[in-house]
């Protein structure tokens, strides 16, 4: 089992540009979560998904959309990518039954 | 608002010098709470849940423990291979399997 996996694991975007980061769990978790990681703030959630088709805003949702795309795939959307979204940002999962959540190995992107 | 606090912000020991971190969460209904390791540039790896007063959880070197207001996590005779930064998250009764995180203890075991 590779558990949670990201695409891709660094990415350095201009302002203004868009894309897409990819999550994938082969661990037949039900939920699915994207959280960013900055100096001093700690890991806040963006985006969660309770079930496959449900997707709920997290702490800090502005200027982020997310797909669940089945109960495997979980991908987070910039838009238009601004100097403040630079950042790490890691996927996790978790079963329905317990809140202990499993995380990939993270995304680094900067945005100039 | 539910918060939590993890205390030091950073903790150097030597090898072989027991010491506890410290995670202290709101009390506003705790449906659990979650130790995590993180090595620098990879992701949270979970390491234990504890769901009530008074449970206690043990892995090689580390225990943890959780009272009605805080937990502890205890690291005895630790090596450097426990170097790592250590987060606490907690998932509130108000907030289903959310989890809210600490912003971590940072632990450098010197030989």
């Amino acid at each position: 089992n590779a558990g949670v996996t990201q695409t891709p694991k660094f990415q350095v975007l201009k302002t203004g540009q868009s894309m897409t980061l990819q999550c994938a769990q082969d661990m037949n978790h039900n939920s699915m979560y994207w959280y960013r990681q900055d100096p001093g703030m700690g890991l806040r959630l963006i985006y969660y998904s309770a079930s496959e088709g449900t997707t709920d805003k997290g702490e800090v949702p502005n200027g982020y959309n997310v797909s669940r795309l089945n109960k495997r795939e979980f991908s987070l959307r910039l838009e238009s990518a601004a100097p403040s979204q630079t950042s790490v940002y890691f996927c996790a999962s978790s079963t329905r039954f317990r809140d202990e959540q499993f995380f990939g190995p993270g995304t680094r992107l900067t945005v100039l | 608002e539910d918060q939590v606090t993890q205390s030091p912000e950073a903790l150097r020991l030597q090898e072989g010098e027991s010491s506890s971190l410290n995670c202290s969460y709101t009390v506003s209904g705790l449906r659990g709470l979650f130790w995590y390791r993180q090595d620098p540039g990879k992701g949270p790896e979970f390491l234990f849940t504890l769901y009530s007063a008074g449970e206690e959880k043990e892995k090689e070197r580390l225990k943890a423990t959780l009272t009605k207001k805080e937990s502890f996590l205890h690291i005895t005779a630790p090596k450097p291979e426990d170097s790592a930064t250590y987060l606490c998250a907690v998932s509130f009764v108000t907030s289903g399997s959310r989890l809210t995180f600490g912003e971590g203890t940072q632990l450098t075991v010197n030989p």
